[in-house]
């Protein structure tokens, strides 16, 4: 089946380090993939996508890239803030339905200090 | 525009007790999406529902699970007699029409304890 393991957590970095949150996954076909941040009391939000192989996603700052090679998707941004500070989900998305039903990693915690 | 509205956010039972888990999707929503965040794991789909039907219920138990979504009202996942391995993160989703993921806009989840 589907599946998608993410780096474990928790992440803590100094304001303006960098980061690399680790993304791989499992599944048949040409996936789409998703990174989805969740903020203390609030629900996912989509950060970006990537629909297919070599596709760059980015938002925010933030940026990954669809390697099918290595079927990977990591989450990067070169200088993180006090507000970066959340839950980052990864997901896949396998297709063969009109609606998204999406596989999720089990998050990683980030927290940045100033 | 409030968002999608979950509640309670936390949620506390005993074994054989039942859960009753409430999803208010944001408004002109008429689709509605349960996952399930056991610890340690990834949150995993569980039903899809259109109002008054379930189009996909693939994820959920086959027993003491059950989910609707009324003409009126929020949707409603209910879980009967619950034990220990029910404890998890639930969220639910909505979204406007029928799409891929970018459609959905998730709740901040009901986190549910069995003692």
């Amino acid at each position: 089946g589907n599946s998608v393991t993410q780096m474990e957590g928790p992440v803590t970095l100094s304001e303006e380090a960098f980061l690399t949150i680790n993304c791989t996954y499992t599944a048949t076909g040409y996936p789409s993939l998703f990174w989805y941040v969740q903020y203390p009391g609030e629900g996912l939000q989509l950060l970006l996508k990537a629909t297919k192989a070599d596709d760059k996603g980015s938002n925010k700052g933030f940026e990954a890239t669809y390697r099918k090679e290595t079927t990977s998707f990591h989450l990067e941004k070169g200088s993180v803030q006090v507000s970066d500070s959340a839950v980052y989900f990864c997901a896949l998305d396998a297709g063969g339905t009109s609606y998204g039903k999406l596989t999720f990693g089990q998050g990683t915690i980030l927290t940045v200090h100033p | 525009n409030a968002g999608v509205m979950q509640n309670p956010r936390h949620l506390v039972r005993r074994r054989g007790q039942e859960a009753r888990l409430r999803c208010s999707p944001m408004k002109g929503h008429s689709h509605v999406y349960w996952y399930r965040q056991l610890p340690e794991e990834g949150l995993k789909f569980m039903v899809y529902l259109q109002k008054e039907n379930i189009i996909d219920e693939s994820g959920m138990p086959k027993e003491r699970f059950s989910a609707e979504f009324p003409k009126e009202g929020p949707s409603i996942l209910r879980i009967q007699q619950v034990v220990r391995g029910d404890s998890a993160a639930y969220f639910c989703a909505s979204s406007y029409s029928v799409g891929g993921p970018e459609t959905q806009y998730f709740g901040p989840g009901t986190r549910l304890l069995v003692l």
